[in-house]
């Protein structure tokens, strides 16, 4: 699977686009990348996925690079439920049916 | 109905009993999952199901002991436990699990178990 580096943690203004970062330097072109949340003593959350294009859904946006070895996860209009942590995560297209959970980001909404 | 109903949703054992947790999902789901997650770190995968057949055992103990008797359900088997053992024991399914990607999962809210 390839590795995805996310910063530790975030701050972001309620009502303020939150912008979290993700590296997939070692992405391969069948990978896709998947981001989950999980606030705090919850199951993970599905938000969104995607392979080359940029995706939107109720809940964000994915934007991907051309080259693909990056990606941002973007919650439009942050709320305080909105405080979790966020995971990036690149599925693999072998071995079977895994999805591996990184450190993720901490994002905090504050008012 | 989109939900994973994870049971119980606290557990409280010594170390020599036997306790099993159980997942249930309605989705039509084909792919389940058990996960571990220790406090203030990521989920841990422990073992996948597809089909309902075994696919991953990622080196479990075992003292644990999954089982999927149909395709709506997923237990663990939990016995001889260490207090190490205790954590956040989440469960997940998704549509088919296929290699080719593109499909999220669904997951539980999770049994907190206690190890005493």
């Amino acid at each position: 699977d390839a590795k995805t580096t996310q910063p530790p943690s975030m701050d972001c203004a309620e009502g303020r686009a939150a912008n979290l970062p993700c590296n997939h330097s070692t992405i391969s072109g069948n990978e896709y990348v998947y981001w989950y949340r999980q606030i705090h003593s919850q199951g993970p959350q599905y938000i969104i996925h995607g392979l080359k294009n940029n995706e939107t859904n109720e809940m964000a946006s994915l934007i991907i690079t051309e080259d693909r070895k990056s990606s941002t996860l973007i919650l439009p209009h942050a709320t305080l439920r909105d405080t979790a942590v966020y995971y990036c995560i690149v599925r693999a297209n072998t071995g079977g049916f895994k999805t591996i959970f990184g450190a993720g980001t901490r994002l905090f909404v504050k008012a | 109905d989109t939900e994973v109903t994870q049971t119980p949703k606290h557990l409280v054992m010594g170390m020599t009993n036997k306790k099993s947790l159980k997942c249930e999902q309605h989705m039509g789901h084909r792919a389940m999952y058990w996960y571990k997650q220790k406090a203030k770190k990521p989920p841990e995968l422990m073992f996948v199901y597809s089909y309902e057949k075994l696919s991953i055992n990622e080196s479990v103990p075992s003292r644990f002991s999954p089982e999927c008797p149909n395709s709506s359900l997923l237990n663990l088997h939990l016995h001889a436990l260490q207090p190490e053992d205790s954590a956040l024991y989440l469960c997940a399914s998704s549509l088919t699990g296929s290699k080719t990607g593109g499909e999220g999962y669904t997951f539980g809210s999770g049994t907190r178990l206690t190890v005493v």
